[in-house]
Protein backbone atom coordinates (compact mmCIF):
# COMPACT_ATOMS: atom_id res chain seq x y z
CA UNK A 1 0.00 0.00 0.00
CA UNK A 2 0.98 3.66 -0.73
CA UNK A 3 2.05 5.46 1.84
CA UNK A 4 1.87 8.54 0.96
CA UNK A 5 -0.93 10.67 -1.44
CA UNK A 6 0.17 13.14 -3.44
CA UNK A 7 -1.83 16.42 -4.73
CA UNK A 8 -2.08 17.29 -7.49
CA UNK A 9 -1.74 14.51 -9.67
CA UNK A 10 -0.51 17.15 -12.45
CA UNK A 11 0.31 20.31 -12.61
CA UNK A 12 0.31 22.56 -15.53
CA UNK A 13 2.23 26.14 -15.24
CA UNK A 14 4.32 28.53 -17.23
CA UNK A 15 8.22 29.24 -16.79
CA UNK A 16 8.53 31.83 -14.05
CA UNK A 17 5.71 30.74 -12.00
CA UNK A 18 5.96 28.67 -8.23
CA UNK A 19 5.03 25.44 -8.17
CA UNK A 20 3.46 23.61 -5.13
CA UNK A 21 3.16 20.13 -4.47
CA UNK A 22 1.69 18.71 -1.46
CA UNK A 23 1.95 14.86 0.08
CA UNK A 24 0.17 13.31 2.74
CA UNK A 25 1.31 10.51 4.78
CA UNK A 26 -0.29 8.11 7.11
CA UNK A 27 2.15 6.90 9.96
CA UNK A 28 4.50 8.60 12.20
CA UNK A 29 7.99 9.21 10.61
CA UNK A 30 11.60 9.45 10.82
CA UNK A 31 12.02 11.09 7.51
CA UNK A 32 10.29 12.91 4.60
CA UNK A 33 12.18 12.94 0.91
CA UNK A 34 11.26 13.74 -2.64
CA UNK A 35 12.83 12.80 -5.68
CA UNK A 36 12.17 14.31 -9.17
CA UNK A 37 11.91 11.66 -12.26
CA UNK A 38 12.00 12.40 -15.61
CA UNK A 39 10.20 10.72 -17.99
CA UNK A 40 10.71 7.02 -17.23
CA UNK A 41 13.90 7.02 -16.27
CA UNK A 42 15.72 7.13 -12.94
CA UNK A 43 14.57 8.69 -9.42
CA UNK A 44 17.06 12.06 -8.52
CA UNK A 45 16.87 12.66 -5.25
CA UNK A 46 16.08 16.42 -4.08
CA UNK A 47 15.69 16.98 -0.73
CA UNK A 48 15.38 15.86 2.69
CA UNK A 49 13.24 16.55 6.05
CA UNK A 50 14.09 15.10 9.01
CA UNK A 51 10.81 14.61 11.70
CA UNK A 52 12.44 17.18 14.06
CA UNK A 53 12.61 20.02 10.83
CA UNK A 54 9.46 22.42 10.11
CA UNK A 55 11.44 23.91 6.80
CA UNK A 56 13.84 23.38 4.97
CA UNK A 57 15.70 25.17 1.57
CA UNK A 58 17.76 23.85 -1.11
CA UNK A 59 18.25 26.22 -3.84
CA UNK A 60 15.40 27.29 -6.01
CA UNK A 61 13.06 24.09 -3.53
CA UNK A 62 11.28 25.19 -0.28
CA UNK A 63 9.89 21.89 1.75
CA UNK A 64 7.97 22.01 4.46
CA UNK A 65 6.77 19.41 7.04
CA UNK A 66 4.09 19.46 9.54
CA UNK A 67 3.90 16.19 11.55
CA UNK A 68 1.06 17.16 13.76
CA UNK A 69 -1.11 16.88 10.08
CA UNK A 70 0.96 14.45 8.52
CA UNK A 71 1.45 16.23 5.35
CA UNK A 72 4.45 17.97 3.81
CA UNK A 73 4.51 20.47 0.78
CA UNK A 74 7.51 21.07 -2.06
CA UNK A 75 7.61 24.53 -3.73
CA UNK A 76 9.51 25.24 -6.40
CA UNK A 77 10.08 28.68 -7.11
CA UNK A 78 10.76 30.72 -10.70
CA UNK A 79 10.15 27.15 -12.31
CA UNK A 80 12.05 26.25 -16.21
CA UNK A 81 10.80 24.70 -18.50
CA UNK A 82 13.75 22.02 -17.37
CA UNK A 83 11.92 21.46 -14.51
CA UNK A 84 9.03 19.09 -16.30
CA UNK A 85 9.33 15.95 -14.43
CA UNK A 86 6.99 13.84 -12.40
CA UNK A 87 7.93 14.48 -8.10
CA UNK A 88 7.44 11.90 -5.74
CA UNK A 89 7.23 11.71 -2.09
CA UNK A 90 8.84 8.96 0.12
CA UNK A 91 8.83 8.90 4.29
CA UNK A 92 10.82 6.27 5.67
CA UNK A 93 10.32 5.05 9.19
CA UNK A 94 13.84 5.03 10.00
CA UNK A 95 15.08 1.86 8.23
CA UNK A 96 15.93 3.56 4.80
CA UNK A 97 12.86 1.64 3.80
CA UNK A 98 11.00 4.12 1.64
CA UNK A 99 7.22 4.41 1.02
CA UNK A 100 6.84 6.25 -2.10
CA UNK A 101 3.97 8.64 -2.92
CA UNK A 102 1.78 8.25 -6.39
CA UNK A 103 3.64 11.29 -7.88
CA UNK A 104 2.70 14.92 -8.93
CA UNK A 105 3.51 15.49 -12.78
CA UNK A 106 4.51 19.03 -13.41
CA UNK A 107 4.51 20.75 -16.84
CA UNK A 108 6.08 23.84 -17.27
CA UNK A 109 5.70 25.62 -20.08
CA UNK A 110 7.91 28.45 -21.93
CA UNK B 1 30.34 5.90 -15.45
CA UNK B 2 27.31 5.86 -13.86
CA UNK B 3 27.32 4.88 -10.34
CA UNK B 4 24.37 2.58 -10.32
CA UNK B 5 23.77 0.69 -13.67
CA UNK B 6 21.13 -1.91 -14.46
CA UNK B 7 20.96 -4.66 -17.33
CA UNK B 8 18.92 -5.35 -19.22
CA UNK B 9 17.64 -1.82 -19.94
CA UNK B 10 14.91 -2.81 -21.63
CA UNK B 11 13.54 -6.86 -22.38
CA UNK B 12 10.73 -8.50 -23.94
CA UNK B 13 9.71 -12.04 -22.99
CA UNK B 14 6.73 -14.37 -22.63
CA UNK B 15 4.62 -15.84 -20.25
CA UNK B 16 6.47 -18.75 -18.20
CA UNK B 17 9.83 -17.84 -18.57
CA UNK B 18 12.62 -16.85 -15.98
CA UNK B 19 14.14 -13.42 -16.35
CA UNK B 20 16.90 -12.39 -13.93
CA UNK B 21 17.52 -8.35 -13.91
CA UNK B 22 21.15 -7.50 -13.03
CA UNK B 23 22.22 -4.42 -10.81
CA UNK B 24 25.52 -2.77 -10.27
CA UNK B 25 27.07 -0.18 -8.25
CA UNK B 26 30.08 1.56 -7.49
CA UNK B 27 29.24 3.81 -4.37
CA UNK B 28 30.52 1.35 -2.14
CA UNK B 29 27.02 1.43 -0.29
CA UNK B 30 26.12 -1.58 2.02
CA UNK B 31 22.51 -1.50 1.14
CA UNK B 32 20.48 -2.18 -2.03
CA UNK B 33 16.98 -2.00 -2.93
CA UNK B 34 14.55 -3.12 -5.87
CA UNK B 35 11.46 -1.75 -6.93
CA UNK B 36 8.86 -1.64 -9.42
CA UNK B 37 6.84 1.20 -10.80
CA UNK B 38 3.48 0.82 -12.47
CA UNK B 39 1.56 4.14 -13.94
CA UNK B 40 0.13 5.89 -11.39
CA UNK B 41 1.19 3.83 -8.72
CA UNK B 42 4.54 5.36 -7.91
CA UNK B 43 7.41 2.90 -6.80
CA UNK B 44 6.66 -0.21 -4.67
CA UNK B 45 9.71 -1.70 -2.85
CA UNK B 46 10.46 -5.91 -3.41
CA UNK B 47 13.35 -6.70 -1.76
CA UNK B 48 16.07 -4.99 -0.33
CA UNK B 49 19.58 -6.34 0.85
CA UNK B 50 21.05 -4.00 3.71
CA UNK B 51 24.24 -6.14 3.78
CA UNK B 52 25.38 -9.47 1.77
CA UNK B 53 24.18 -11.66 4.06
CA UNK B 54 20.77 -9.80 4.82
CA UNK B 55 17.91 -9.84 2.33
CA UNK B 56 14.56 -9.20 3.61
CA UNK B 57 11.17 -8.91 1.49
CA UNK B 58 9.54 -6.09 1.08
CA UNK B 59 5.52 -4.99 0.02
CA UNK B 60 5.60 -7.41 -2.89
CA UNK B 61 7.96 -10.03 -3.20
CA UNK B 62 5.54 -12.86 -4.00
CA UNK B 63 6.73 -14.21 -7.73
CA UNK B 64 10.34 -12.44 -6.97
CA UNK B 65 13.54 -13.64 -5.99
CA UNK B 66 16.99 -11.93 -5.37
CA UNK B 67 20.38 -12.70 -4.72
CA UNK B 68 23.65 -10.48 -3.61
CA UNK B 69 26.22 -11.95 -4.97
CA UNK B 70 28.87 -9.44 -3.73
CA UNK B 71 28.47 -5.58 -2.45
CA UNK B 72 28.24 -4.01 -5.40
CA UNK B 73 25.73 -6.54 -7.22
CA UNK B 74 22.00 -7.66 -6.52
CA UNK B 75 19.90 -8.96 -8.71
CA UNK B 76 16.23 -9.75 -8.87
CA UNK B 77 14.92 -12.69 -10.89
CA UNK B 78 11.27 -13.64 -11.81
CA UNK B 79 11.11 -17.28 -11.64
CA UNK B 80 8.27 -17.68 -13.96
CA UNK B 81 7.08 -14.25 -15.54
CA UNK B 82 3.50 -12.85 -15.83
CA UNK B 83 1.94 -10.28 -17.67
CA UNK B 84 0.91 -8.36 -14.37
CA UNK B 85 4.74 -8.44 -13.85
CA UNK B 86 5.12 -5.80 -16.86
CA UNK B 87 6.95 -3.13 -15.20
CA UNK B 88 9.08 -0.30 -14.47
CA UNK B 89 11.72 -1.87 -12.49
CA UNK B 90 14.72 0.13 -10.12
CA UNK B 91 17.72 -0.82 -8.65
CA UNK B 92 18.55 1.78 -5.39
CA UNK B 93 21.89 2.27 -3.32
CA UNK B 94 21.93 4.33 -0.06
CA UNK B 95 24.60 4.54 2.85
CA UNK B 96 23.56 4.24 6.51
CA UNK B 97 25.45 4.56 9.15
CA UNK B 98 28.41 6.46 8.82
CA UNK B 99 29.86 10.25 9.31
CA UNK B 100 28.74 11.26 5.99
CA UNK B 101 25.23 9.39 5.69
CA UNK B 102 22.88 10.92 4.50
CA UNK B 103 19.68 8.36 4.00
CA UNK B 104 18.90 9.15 0.52
CA UNK B 105 18.34 6.54 -2.08
CA UNK B 106 20.60 6.66 -5.84
CA UNK B 107 18.78 5.08 -8.34
CA UNK B 108 19.51 3.29 -11.06
CA UNK B 109 18.27 3.98 -15.36
CA UNK B 110 15.70 0.88 -14.48
CA UNK B 111 15.05 -1.61 -16.64
CA UNK B 112 11.62 -2.00 -18.87
CA UNK B 113 10.13 -5.39 -18.38
CA UNK B 114 7.06 -6.88 -20.83
CA UNK B 115 5.46 -9.89 -20.39
CA UNK B 116 3.28 -10.95 -23.10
Amino acid sequence: SQQGEEDPQALSIQEGENATMNCSYKTSINNLQWYRQNSGRGLVHLILIRSNEREKHSGRLRVTLDTSKKSSSLLITASRAADTASYFCATDKGFQKLVFGTGTRLLVSP
Amino acid sequence: DADVTQTPRNRITKTGKRIMLECSQTKGHDRMYWYRQDPGLGLRLIYYSFDVKDINKGEISDGYSVSRQAQAKFSLSLESAIPNQTALYFCATSDFGGPASTDTQYFGPGTRLTVL
